[in-house]
């Protein structure tokens, strides 16, 4: 495997369900992101993890749960989520962890909130 | 609020021709600045990074940056089909502890044969 990884491609689930996203990064980098893409919208970003620690937490809803164990692996876990939740969740890496410097993505989750 | 603004497009140009696209930034203090290239029901993919005032070519690529206007843009030389997709422009600001990047909502460009 090479670059930023994700699993599952794609995903459907009930309000009442809970699941969970995987990223991993084979590149060596320092900090991994999770960003949400919907329609017509610009790519926001969600949570960002600088050597492992949670450094930035954009006012998401707590529906919406990081997780990172290692500075190769990034989780969000999913419950109780809204139509509106329904999107492309991408996660990033960058080397740099101050969050400068280039972010590479990987292929994006494709959720569906039913 | 820090934006990122682009034309949504679509812009349209016939093969061969040279596409240009351009973002405009609100922040004058911002330190990095990125082309990312989408296309449709994939991921962005990074093309272009541009640090300092001036151009910067890679292939067919160059990017502009004039900070005094806050202005960047991306031009495509003898554009192809395949480079129909929707372009993303993003801008690292600078401040302590300022992680994020800050994304337009991009310009669909279609490359017509």
């Amino acid at each position: 495997e090479t670059g930023v990884t994700q699993t599952p491609r794609h995903l459907v689930m009930g309000m009442t369900n809970k699941k969970s996203l995987k990223c991993e990064q084979h590149l060596g980098h320092n900090a991994m992101y999770w960003y949400k893409q919907s329609a017509k919208k610009p790519l926001e970003l969600m949570f960002v993890y600088s050597l492992e620690e949670r450094v930035e937490n954009n006012s998401v809803p707590s529906r919406f749960s990081p997780e990172c164990p290692n500075s190769s692996h990034l989780f969000l876990h999913l419950h109780t989520l809204q139509p509106e939740d329904s999107a492309l969740y991408l996660c990033a890496s960058s080397q740099d962890p101050s969050g400068g410097g280039e972010q590479y993505f990987g292929p994006g989750t494709r959720l569906t909130v039913t | 609020q820090k934006e990122v603004e682009q034309n949504s497009g679509p812009l349209s140009v016939p093969e061969g021709a040279i596409a240009s696209l351009n973002c405009t930034y609100s922040d004058r203090v911002s330190q990095s600045f990125f082309w990312y290239r989408q296309y449709s029901g994939k991921s962005p993919e990074l093309i272009m990074s541009i640090y300092s005032n001036g151009d910067k070519e890679d292939g067919r690529f160059t990017a502009q940056l004039n900070k005094a206007s806050q202005y960047v843009s991306l031009l495509i030389r003898d554009s192809q089909p395949s480079d129909s997709a929707t372009y993303l422009c993003a801008v690292k600001y600078s401040g302590a502890g300022s992680y994020q990047l800050t994304f337009g909502k991009g310009t669909k460009l279609s490359v017509i044969p």
